[in-house]
Parts: C-alpha cells; sequence; structure tokens
C-alpha cells in the first residue's frame, strides 16, 4: 500500500526555470491538496482539491498551477521558478467527509524539498 | 481567518518524564476539529491525535493526551513517559468541519534527553 507518492524528493532550480512536483495517491480519496513548509511557519496551504475537475486556492496560491484530472494524481506546476519558492512541499489527501470518511485526518507524502537559486 | 499559535519554539525533557506542549488557536466557529501532528528528522507527517470539538471529553492516544478547552481555545498536548522516540518537531492544527483544510502552527520542536 503506498499510500501518497510524491516525485522528485529533491530539487535545484534555477530562477526562472519551470518544474513539476507530482503527487499520486492510491487510497481513492476525494480530497487532495498542498503545503509548503518554511522555518518558523509551519505549513502553509497552497492550493487543494475536492475532487477530479475541481480546484481552488488556498492561503499561499501566488506562482503555483494544478489541476485535478483524475482522483489519483495531483501536480503542482511551478511556471517560473524564484528564490522565495526554496521550500519544503508536502502533497495531502484524504477522504471526503462529506462522504462520511474518518474525520478530517490528512495522510501525507513524504515531502519534496526544492531549492531555487 | 483562523489562526493557531505554538508559543513554545523549542522544549526539551528527560526521558521518562512528562512534558506539556501548549497550544492556543483563533476562530469564530463553532464546528471544528483539532489536531496534534508530529514530524520526526524523516520529515514524514504523523497524525498524534485528534479532538473534534463537540465533544467535551478530552482525546487520549497512549501515553498522549490532550487537555482541550473550547471557551479559552486552548488545546495542549501531554507527553506520558517520554521515549528517545518522541524526539521531533509537533504541530498543531485547526480544521473547520467538512472543509478539509488544515491551519497549522509554528510548531514546537521537542527533544527528549537520555
Amino acid at each position: 500500500n503506498a499510500g501518497v507518492t510524491q516525485t522528485p524528493k529533491f530539487q535545484v532550480l534555477k530562477t526562472g526555470q519551470s518544474m513539476t512536483l507530482q503527487c499520486a495517491q492510491d487510497m481513492n480519496h476525494e480530497y487532495m491538496s498542498w503545503y509548503r513548509q518554511d522555518p518558523g511557519m509551519g505549513l502553509r496551504l497552497i492550493h487543494y482539491s475536492v475532487g477530479a475537475g475541481i480546484t481552488d486556492q488556498g492561503e499561499v496560491p501566488n506562482g503555483y498551477n494544478v489541476s485535478r484530472s483524475t482522483t489519483e494524481d495531483f501536480p503542482l506546476r511551478l511556471l517560473s521558478a524564484a528564490p522565495s519558492q526554496t521550500s519544503v512541499y508536502f502533497c495531502a489527501s484524504s477522504y471526503s467527509i462529506l462522504a462520511g470518511g474518518p474525520a478530517g485526518e490528512l495522510f501525507f507524502g513524504e515531502g519534496s524539498r526544492l531549492t531555487v537559486l | 481567518a483562523q489562526t493557531v499559535t505554538q508559543s513554545q519554539p523549542e522544549m526539551s525533557v528527560q526521558e521518562a518524564e512528562t512534558v506539556t506542549l501548549s497550544c492556543t488557536y483563533d476562530t469564530s466557529e463553532s464546528n471544528y476539529y483539532l489536531f496534534w501532528y508530529k514530524q520526526p528528522p524523516s520529515r514524514q507527517m504523523i497524525l498524534v491525535i485528534r479532538q473534534e470539538a463537540y465533544k467535551q471529553q478530552n482525546a487520549t492516544e497512549n501515553r498522549f493526551s490532550v487537555n482541550f478547552q473550547k471557551a479559552a481555545k486552548s488545546f495542549s498536548l501531554k507527553i506520558s513517559d517520554s521515549q528517545l522516540g518522541d524526539t521531533a518537531m509537533y504541530f498543531c492544527a485547526f480544521m473547520k468541519r467538512v472543509t478539509g483544510k488544515l491551519i497549522f502552527g509554528q510548531g514546537t520542536t521537542l527533544q527528549v534527553k537520555p
């Protein structure tokens, strides 16, 4: 049982480059989300999705795009990387609370450390 | 907007002793969940304990328990019989019911000393 899988685990980019962080889950979770973790600031929500074809912005969406074409995958795209996007990124998923799933528990991937030079 | 505050950036405790991590939150919602997540050096986020706001009884999970004071908007985590494996960063988090969106505190780094 793989759970939530993120790739790559480490990435170094130059300013202005683009890249996609991949996230896949095999638990048939409706809800998926992306967080970034910065020292002293906890984790902050970037974007989230409550199901295939539906996405919405979180606290810090600027500079990031997402799409949700399937239930399993939720990629995060950086179109033009900036040094301020140096961070550790976490993908998380959960059952839909509306569907009566376990109340609120998020399952996290192992994180992706991104450095933008 | 909801906020979560952890006022203790770092704490330490001797092995086998008890330690309490503090968390306060601010919300106008009445229906929500509160969580404590653990992040060891491996970086993996692990759910420690969950509390539903409508439940008055404090949640417990083995050596971990919470003191949930709804009126004071306080949600502290008590770790009993601390073990070396408890060394980690601990995050308090808030979720408005049905949204699935977590609001995290800044984190408390806990070191358990032998």
